[in-house]
């Protein structure tokens, strides 16, 4: 069964920084890694979505990195933004559904 | 716009009802999906269809009941059975059963028990 962590659980930073973003995955065999923004009391959005032959993908201030056979991905936001604070979910696709972690809860402060 | 549409965004359960989440998509997507999210977890799969009038249980379909009549719409039904239905739920979909496709998700409806 596969088992997907995300550590921190929450993190807050002064705006400017760099985030990184951890998730790890216990069953290399993934068809694709996906991250996800939710607001609060909100749905899920798409941010990145790394099909599992790629090694990265990269969306303006967004950089996901995928290495399977360490079963790790990192998300990269550069240069934080009061309007990042979210939390942020990784989920791996496997045969036919989506393994989701728990999330970062992540806090940018002004 | 293309989307995915859950409805209602509230919904209060009085103890032995059955009630029922709504989901549609003009996504033209052939596979749905709902989950259940519970604060600190991750999202858990519940059921999921991959084409009309076909499904299959989840995770923890357990106290769940769904239909897919119509390619654009995936119901759900909490049932009596549910003994702790308190949650946020997702509904989402996709393109194909291939695997490689993006996931999208509508808005959510919090399920409260009074």
């Amino acid at each position: 069964k596969q088992e997907v962590t995300q550590i921190p659980a929450a993190l807050s930073v002064p705006e400017g920084e760099n985030l990184v973003l951890n998730c790890s995955f216990t069953d290399s065999a993934i068809y694709n890694l996906q991250w996800f923004r939710q607001d609060p009391g909100k749905g899920l959005t798409s941010l990145l979505l790394i099909q599992s032959s790629q090694r990265e993908q990269t969306s303006g201030r967004l950089n996901a990195s995928l290495d399977k056979s360490s079963g790790r991905s990192t998300l990269y936001i550069a240069a934080s933004q009061p309007g990042d604070s979210a939390t942020y979910l990784c989920a791996v696709r496997g045969a036919y559904k989506l393994s989701f972690g728990a999330g970062t809860t992540v806090t940018v402060r002004a | 716009d293309g989307g995915i549409t859950q409805s209602p965004k509230y919904l209060f359960r009085k103890e032995g009802q059955n009630v029922t989440l709504s989901c549609e998509q003009n996504l033209n997507h052939d596979a749905m999906y709902w989950y259940r999210q519970d604060p600190g977890q991750g999202l858990r799969l519940i059921y999921y269809s991959q084409i009309v009038n076909d499904f299959q249980k989840g995770d923890i379909a357990e106290g769940y009941s769904v239909s897919r009549e119509k390619k654009e719409s995936f119901p759900l039904t909490v049932t009596s059975a549910q003994k702790n239905p308190t949650a946020f739920y997702l509904c989402a979909s996709s393109t194909s059963k291939g695997g490689g496709e993006k996931l999208f998700f509508g808005s959510g409806t919090q399920l409260s028990v009074l």
